[in-house]
């Protein structure tokens, strides 16, 4: 059974510093891969996929990350973190059988420091 | 476009009461997936459907059922509540539901169970 590990329960970094948000994923095929924000109250927000083609991925908000087969992760990053950017993030990994049923991994949550 | 909707936002039972969720999709999706967010367990995968027909279904008790009707909205129930029942159930939709689909979740309906 695939799983999805994210490493750090909670990342505090200061406004502007780089946001690095760590995801390995576990499945002997290389799977699709997700990363999710999730704001207070709210559901969550797709930030970006991995599907097989390119292996760095950019999504909204300034995140990108990169498949890393060797390392099997898929780590979220962001050049400058802003002040909007504090809110939970979710990596999910989904195998590759024609429907999306995703593991999702415990979640991190981002502290942002002015 | 009118998003993912879910009603209602917040609800109080009792042990042993049954529930039921209701979650309207985006306009044109057909594929409406149901998740279970706890502190404890996370997020999991309760069940999809598809053109009113389960398609895919998580590790969950059989006191967990859901059905979509013709015009994709859906409900989900939930019999004989038990304590550990209280979590964020979150509701999204896609166009097809398949693997490189993005899902758009709703906000949720917080479910407390005394």
């Amino acid at each position: 059974a695939q799983s999805v590990t994210q490493l750090g329960s909670h990342v505090s970094v200061s406004e502007g510093a780089l946001v690095l948000l760590r995801c390995n994923y576990s499945s002997s095929v290389p799977p699709y891969l997700f990363w999710y924000v999730q704001y207070p109250n709210q559901g969550l927000q797709l930030l970006l996929k991995y599907t097989s083609a390119a292996t760095l991925v950019k999504g909204i908000n300034g995140f990108e990350a990169e498949f890393k087969k060797s390392e099997t992760s898929f780590h979220l990053t962001k050049p400058s973190a802003h002040m909007r950017d504090a809110a939970e993030y979710f990596c999910a990994v989904s195998d590759r059988g024609g429907s999306y049923i995703p593991t999702f991994g415990r979640g991190t949550s981002l502290i942002v420091h002015p | 476009k009118a998003g993912v909707t879910q009603t209602p936002r917040y609800l109080i039972k009792t042990r042993g009461q049954q529930v039921t969720l209701s979650c309207s999709p985006i306009s044109g999706h057909r594929s409406v997936s149901w998740y279970q967010q706890t502190p404890g367990q996370g997020l999991q995968f309760l069940f999809e459907y598809f053109s009113e027909t389960q398609r895919n279904k998580g590790n969950f008790p059989g006191r967990f059922s859901g059905r979509q009707f013709s015009n994709s909205r859906s409900e989900m129930n939930v019999s004989t509540l038990e304590l550990g029942d209280s979590a964020l159930y979150l509701c999204a939709s896609s166009l097809t539901g398949g693997e490189t689909d993005t899902q758009y979740f709703g906000p949720g309906t917080r479910l407390t169970v005394l």
